[in-house]
């Protein structure tokens, strides 16, 4: 079945530095989506990529989309203690548009 | 943006009991979605809950073990039956708007003694 691996599984950076997470789709995606699951919350809807090679920036958060539509990354430039969480891919299970297979997700831990 | 009142938020059950999960949605949706999130996992679809007729259940998972209801369109329930420890875990419900955000409740933690 699809499968939608991310890595790392966890970093642990200083605040300041930079952080990337990376998201590999066994099969290509419709679109790419990306979330934020902050310690004992549920997921946030982030952004949505939908174009091959498309990149879209949100203040400190760069998200990409692979060009053949089966990877995508988030880097977080500058990261904050406010960015700790974990970060989850999600791409539309084939052939449906809103039943979604998540990443692996990675982890991200911020110290001062 | 969709609002989900999910509940209850936590519960500690004992083994061979059930425990029914309540989510509530502000609008009214076609599908509801029910995930599973075991300790540091990722999120597993369940199942989707779709008014008027049966749930579609994912691979590995049943509607013995796990039954749902869905008697309107803003309204799910999922009921985790016959627990053992193995079902310790977070059980979300989301509804997806314009084809592309999913909105999620609140969760619901779920720790079997």
């Amino acid at each position: 079945g699809q499968q939608v691996m991310q890595i790392p599984q966890y970093q642990h950076v200083q605040e300041g530095e930079d952080f990337t997470t990376y998201c590999n789709s066994s099969t290509t995606l419709s679109n790419i989506q990306w979330y934020k699951q902050r310690p004992g919350g549920h997921p946030v809807f982030l952004i949505q990529l939908v174009k091959s090679g498309e990149v879209k920036k949100q203040k400190r958060l760069t998200f990409q989309f692979g060009e053949a539509k089966k990877n995508s990354s988030l880097h977080i430039t500058a990261t904050q203690t406010t960015d700790v969480g974990t970060y989850f891919c999600a791409g539309p299970v084939t052939g449906t548009a809103s039943k979604l297979t998540f990443g692996t997700g990675t982890r991200l831990q911020v110290t001062l | 943006s969709a609002v989900i009142s999910q509940k209850p938020s936590r519960d500690i059950c004992q083994r061979g009991t059930s425990l029914t999960i309540q989510c509530q949605v502000d609008s009214q949706v076609t599908m509801m979605f029910w995930y599973r999130q075991q300790p540091g996992q990722s999120l597993t679809l369940i199942a989707t809950a779709n008014q008027g007729s049966e749930a579609t259940y994912e691979s590995g998972f049943v509607i013995d073990k796990f039954p749902i209801s869905r008697p309107n369109l803003t309204f799910s329930t999922l009921t985790v039956s016959n627990m053992s420890p193995e079902d310790s875990s977070i059980y979300l419900c989301s509804v997806v708007e314009g084809g592309t955000e999913a909105f999620f409740g609140q969760g619901t933690r779920l720790t079997v003694v």
